[in-house]
């Protein structure tokens, strides 16, 4: 399978706290994009990163990727309640391939 | 902007029945996705259009499922007969030409007794 595939498949912390999921793929890619899915919704994107760049902010996200290794990494610091969903990544090969999700819970 | 719309949210049907899952994409947006969410397969990309033409059907599980996109603001996704494991979610997206990022509707729950 081409698809990411992401690390934990799911998560518990505090609110305030740092969250960080993984996401590892398996070909080279055009870039990769994390998206949010809140219960009941569709995706929603949060941020993207082309194979030529390291390492992209977006407000309390962080992302990186590692070409070498075939992983990226999202970051969201100063975790909130209304983080709490599932996390994707997608790789784009001409045509998308989402992971299996990390499912995010945000205590207050 | 409305973003993408699909209908019905909501789909019970009984097994053999046929089922209809439409679409109506961003304005000005010329890619159409079509994806089924399962808990055990994930998110899975099961069609996908451009400019109206399919150009990659290689997700489509079986001849039961069929796409069509008869114009660029309507799409539909039939499944005949359907069965108790195609119940999911089934999104659409649509991607502006030249950009990169897919914009969701807001899925179709399907569930097949």
């Amino acid at each position: 399978s081409q698809q990411g595939e992401e690390d934990p498949q799911a998560l518990s912390i505090q609110e305030g706290e740092n969250a960080t999921m993984n996401c590892s793929y398996k070909t080279s890619i055009n870039n990769l994009q994390w998206y949010r899915q809140n219960s009941g919704r569709g995706l929603v994107h949060l941020i993207l990163i082309r194979s030529n760049e390291r390492e992209k902010h977006s407000g309390r996200l962080r992302v990186t990727l590692d070409t070498s290794k075939k992983s990226s990494s999202l970051l969201i610091t100063a975790s909130r309640a209304a983080d709490t969903a599932s996390y994707f990544c997608a790789t784009d090969l001409g045509k998308f391939y989402f992971g299996s999700g990390t499912k995010l819970n945000v205590k207050p | 902007d409305a973003g993408v719309i699909q209908s019905p949210r909501h789909e019970v049907t009984e097994m053999g029945q046929e089922v209809t899952l439409r679409c109506k994409p961003i304005s000005g947006h010329n890619s159409l996705f079509w994806y089924r969410q399962t808990m055990m397969r994930g998110l899975e990309l099961l069609i996908y259009f451009n400019n109206n033409v399919p150009i990659d059907d290689s997700g489509m599980p079986e001849d039961r499922f069929s796409a069509k996109m008869p114009n660029a603001s309507f799409s539909t996704l039939k499944i005949q007969p359907s069965e108790p494991r195609d119940s999911a979610v089934y999104f659409c997206a649509s991607l502006a030409g030249g950009q990169e990022t897919q914009y969701f509707g807001p899925g179709t729950r399907l569930l097949v007794l």
